[in-house]
């Protein structure tokens, strides 16, 4: 059971290319999310989502795109990366959206925009 | 909107001393609160949690307990070692289920 596998762990960026940071988790959880983790700030939600095909908006979406085709995969779009985006990024997951439970949490992404 | 305060740090402590690392909250309703533990270069793992009012969290030697009247939930140890250098985060889920928010996060370094 390998849980909450994201990748790639490491990835610098120039100003304005884009990528895509991968999450997958395979314990068939309805609630997936995406943090990212800076300095003194704590976690920060991006996107969330509550089950295949439905996402929304966090505390700070602007610069990322997600997508839910599958109840599996959460993959996290930066369009045009900026240095503003240098951060760690977390998958996370939970059984139940309506639920107690806490969130399993990926390895991070380090990723470096120059 | 809901809110989780934490002190600050980092914390430096010896070996074997006492631990507690405070945490308040700000939320309607009856939250979930739970505390979790970032080793270096590790994604965040969950230590201990309680789901209502006066349940006390325990894992690996940490405890918490929910208090509504203070709407607090202080991590304590009674005897910290080395391998527990880490950063601690606080956090709270709302009554619905679907609202998470994190606290900045506590440093904490154990020396030999």
């Amino acid at each position: 059971n390998a849980g909450v596998t994201q990748t790639p762990k490491f990835q610098v960026l120039k100003t304005g290319q884009s990528m895509t940071l991968q999450c997958a988790q395979d314990m068939n959880h309805e609630y997936m999310s995406w943090y990212r983790q800076d300095p003194g700030m704590g976690l920060r939600l991006i996107h969330y989502s509550v089950g295949a095909g439905i996402t929304d908006q966090g505390e700070v979406p602007n610069g990322y795109n997600v997508s839910r085709s599958t109840t599996e995969d959460f993959p996290l779009r930066l369009l045009s990366a900026a240095p503003s985006q240098t951060s760690v990024y977390f998958c996370a997951s939970k059984g139940q959206v309506h639920s107690n439970q806490p969130q399993h949490f990926g390895d991070g992404t380090r990723l470096s925009i120059l | 909107g809901d809110s989780v305060t934490q002190m600050e740090g980092p914390v430096t402590l010896s070996e074997e001393a006492f631990l507690t690392i405070n945490c308040t909250y700000t939320a309607t309703g009856y939250p979930s609160l739970f505390w979790y533990v970032q080793y270096p270069g590790e994604g965040l793992q969950l230590l201990l949690k309680a789901t209502k009012a006066d349940d006390k969290g325990s894992n690996k030697g940490f405890e918490a307990t929910y208090r509504k009247e203070t709407t607090s939930f202080h991590l304590e140890k009674g005897s910290v070692q080395v391998s527990d250098s880490a950063v601690y985060f606080c956090a709270l889920s709302d009554q619905n289920g679907q609202n998470f928010v994190f606290g900045p996060g506590t440093r904490l370094s154990v020396l030999p």
